[in-house]
């Protein structure tokens, strides 16, 4: 198995523009989470999902960021417009079962710099 | 929602000398308490959890106690070793579950020759 999956390992983008981080879990888990880490916050959850319906988003900042998952195999993490605090490695992790109730597989990680 | 306090941020300990680290939650209802080490530039990877029926559990060297009444759980490392040196993330689910996991702040265990 090749684990969970992140694009683009690395993103330098400039303020203002529209930043688009994708995410393949593991096969056959069911839940799947954003995170993200900084050295001031720590691992923030953003947005949880099972069976591809967001469960709680709770977490996500603000209106600028939005999280999709159009089936059991992909999901993105949009910010629009992004903006230098926004700078952070962002995870997805992945887990068999509802809830948070079982081992995470996370992902290697995006790290994002916004100019 | 759940609110996890880890401590200490950093500790230092000897090679071959055993290492704590103590969180608390707030939310009674939690029942599950994962443990994970994230090593310089990787990602986190579950080390060892515990759920509330048991108070202590163990792998090897690691283990870790649950006191559900007082709210607080611990990780126990003995014997420590270079390769121990990273940071480890307490955490616990708000609600049932239902919110996804809270992480501690972190711990930097760093292992002295």
């Amino acid at each position: 198995d090749a684990g969970v999956i992140q694009s683009p390992r690395h993103e330098v983008t400039e303020m203002g523009q529209e930043v688009t981080l994708r995410c393949k879990p593991i096969s056959g888990h069911n839940s799947l989470f954003w995170y993200r880490q900084t050295m001031m916050r720590g691992l923030e959850l953003l947005i949880y999902f099972n069976n591809n319906v967001p469960i709680d988003d709770s977490g996500m900042p603000e209106d600028r960021f939005s999280a999709k998952m159009p089936n059991a195999s992909f999901s993105t993490l949009k910010i629009q417009p992004s903006e230098p605090r926004d700078s952070a490695v962002y995870f997805c992790a992945s887990s068999q079962g509802g809830g948070s109730y079982n081992e995470q597989f996370f992902g290697p990680g995006t790290r994002l710099t916004v100019l | 929602g759940e609110n996890v306090e880890q401590h200490p941020s950093t500790l230092s300990v000897q090679e071959g000398d055993s290492a704590v680290i103590k969180c608390t939650y707030s939310d009674s209802a939690s029942n599950y308490f994962p443990w994970y080490k994230q090593e310089l530039g990787k990602r986190p990877q579950l080390i060892i959890d515990i759920r509330s029926n048991v108070g202590e559990k163990k792998d090897q060297r690691i283990a870790v106690t649950l006191n559900k009444t007082a709210k607080h759980f611990s990780l126990h490392i003995t014997e420590t070793q270079p390769e121990d040196s990273a940071v480890y993330f307490c955490a616990a689910p708000g609600i049932g579950g239902a919110d996804g996991l809270t992480f501690g702040k972190g711990t930097h265990l760093i292992i002295q020759p």
